[in-house]
């Protein structure tokens, strides 16, 4: 059964104080990796896809990378305004998405 | 292009109620899905449509319908609602890349 599976639940952040959500998923048939943002009352936002093992990607203080068995979302120098719901996602058969539940992030001034 | 327009935004509903769901896309994306977001659980697929005419069933279809007439629509039938299907209903279409953009999403209460 394909799982995807998020730590922390919960990540209180001081502004500045970097850190790394993670992001487990079952290997077998993967077709993508996946983060979202996810601000309270609205729709998950498109952050990165990664495919293969060592990929990486960057926008602004966030950085994905990708293993074998699973993917990290840095976040450098966080601000106030990166707090959200950081969601992970892992690809599957006609791009089926199976999601995890979710990092709550909560940046602090 | 307004990208994922959902409504409505909020309803509420007795149980054994019908009602649909409405999902338009101006992205001309063949495929669309709808998801729905309970608390502590992660999004998770109800039905999927590969194209016009075309769909099939997800994760958790039970209690639900679908159709696509056309590119641009996929509304979400609930047949006869029951208070689990209290949640909250994401339509998302995905582009060639792979990127699937979400609607703002339709809370919905049954009693």
């Amino acid at each position: 059964e394909d799982q995807v599976t998020q730590s922390p639940e919960a990540l209180r952040l001081q502004e500045g104080e970097s850190s790394s959500l993670n992001c487990s998923y079952t290997v077998s048939g993967l077709r993508g990796l996946f983060w979202y943002r996810q601000d309270p009352g609205k729709g998950p936002e498109f952050l990165f896809t990664l495919y293969s093992a060592g990929e990486e990607k960057e926008k602004e203080r966030l950085k994905a990378t990708l293993t074998k068995k699973e993917s990290f979302l840095h976040i450098t120098a966080p601000k106030p305004e990166d707090s959200a719901t950081y969601l992970c996602a892992r690809g599957g058969g006609y791009n089926k998405l199976i999601f995890g539940a979710g990092t709550r992030l909560a940046v602090h001034p | 292009n307004a990208g994922v327009t959902q409504t409505p935004k909020f309803q509420v509903l007795k149980t054994g109620q019908s009602m649909t769901l409405q999902c338009a896309q101006d992205m001309n994306h063949e495929y669309m899905s709808w998801y729905r977001q309970d608390p502590g659980m992660g999004l998770r697929l109800i039905h999927y449509s590969v194209g016009a005419g075309i769909t099939d069933q997800g994760e958790v279809p039970n209690g639900y319908n679908v159709s696509r007439s056309t590119t641009e629509d996929f509304p979400l039938r609930l047949l006869s609602a029951a208070p689990s299907q209290t949640s909250v209903y994401f339509c998302a279409s995905r582009d060639r890349a792979d990127t699937q953009y979400f609607g703002p999403g339709t809370r919905l209460t049954v009693l």
